[in-house]
C-alpha cells in the first residue's frame, strides 16, 4: 500500500460540475501540499496545508489530521481545470521537507 | 517574479552517454530537491540538500547518480551511464524550510531526457 494514496484516478466531469479529489495518507505529517500539472507543463503548488481549510478562487483545500484525509475541490469547473491534481505529504521530524508523492488524479472537463 | 530553472529543458542520449541537468533555485532558498517523474513510478524523490549539504540521496541509484550543490545557484544531478531505463522527466524545486516551519516548494520546468 502507497503511504498516499488518491482518488479517483481519473475523473471526467462536465463544465460547471463541483469536482472532489480526495487524499489519504498513513504518514506522520508536517503539511499536505496540493500540486497541479497541465499536460506537457510543469508543477505548480496550489495549496500547502496543515489543518483546516484553505480557499483560492474555485478552489478549496481541506484537511483532517485525525483521519489523515485531504479534499480538494473545484467549483463551477472549467476546460482549463483539466490537468493531474496531485497530493503530497510533506514529511516531518528528522525527514523535515521530504515530500511522499500520490499517483495523481487527471482531471478532464469538457465544455 | 522569481523561479526555478533548469538546462537542458529537452535532452536526448544514447544508452552509456554521461548525461548532466542543472538547476539554480531561487535566490534565498535553503532547500533543493531533485524528483524524477515517470508515467509508471509518478513523482518520486531522488535526493535534496538543505543549505547545500546533502540530507537524503536514498531515491537515487549510487552507481550511477550523483547530486552536488557546487555553490548556493547550482546545483546539478548526472547519469554515467545513462540508460534507457532513465528515461524521465527530472525537476527540481527550492523552498525555504526551517525546522518548525513549512514553505512551499517551486518547481522548475523539468528536464526531459531520453535514452536512446
Amino acid at each position: 500500500k502507497n503511504e498516499v494514496e488518491q482518488s479517483p484516478q481519473n475523473l471526467t466531469a462536465q463544465e460547471g460540475e463541483f469536482i472532489t479529489i480526495n487524499c489519504s495518507y498513513s504518514v506522520g505529517i508536517s503539511a499536505l501540499h496540493w500540486l497541479q500539472q497541465h499536460p506537457g507543463g510543469g508543477i505548480v503548488s496550489l495549496f500547502m496545508l496543515s489543518s483546516g481549510k484553505k480557499k483560492h478562487g474555485r478552489l478549496i483545500a481541506t484537511i483532517n489530521i485525525q483521519e489523515k484525509h485531504s479534499s480538494l475541490h473545484i467549483t463551477a469547473s472549467h476546460p482549463r481545470d483539466s490537468a493531474v491534481y496531485i497530493c503530497a505529504a510533506h514529511a516531518g521530524g528528522t525527514s523535515y521537507g521530504k515530500l511522499t508523492f500520490g499517483q495523481g488524479t487527471i482531471l478532464t472537463v469538457h465544455p | 517574479d522569481a523561479r526555478v530553472t533548469q538546462t537542458p529543458r529537452d535532452k536526448v542520449t544514447e544508452m552509456g552517454q554521461e548525461v548532466t541537468m542543472r538547476c539554480q533555485p531561487i535566490l534565498g532558498h535553503n532547500t533543493v530537491f531533485w524528483y524524477r517523474q515517470t508515467m509508471m513510478q509518478g513523482l518520486e524523490l531522488l535526493a535534496y540538500f538543505r543549505n547545500r549539504a546533502p540530507l537524503d540521496d536514498s531515491g537515487m541509484p549510487k552507481d550511477r547518480f550523483s547530486a552536488e550543490m557546487p555553490d548556493a545557484t547550482l546545483a546539478t544531478l548526472k547519469i554515467q551511464p545513462s540508460e534507457p531505463r532513465d528515461s524521465a522527466v527530472y525537476f527540481c524545486a527550492s523552498g525555504r524550510i526551517g525546522q518548525g516551519t513549512v514553505y512551499e516548494q517551486y518547481f522548475g520546468p523539468g528536464t526531459r531526457l531520453t535514452v536512446t
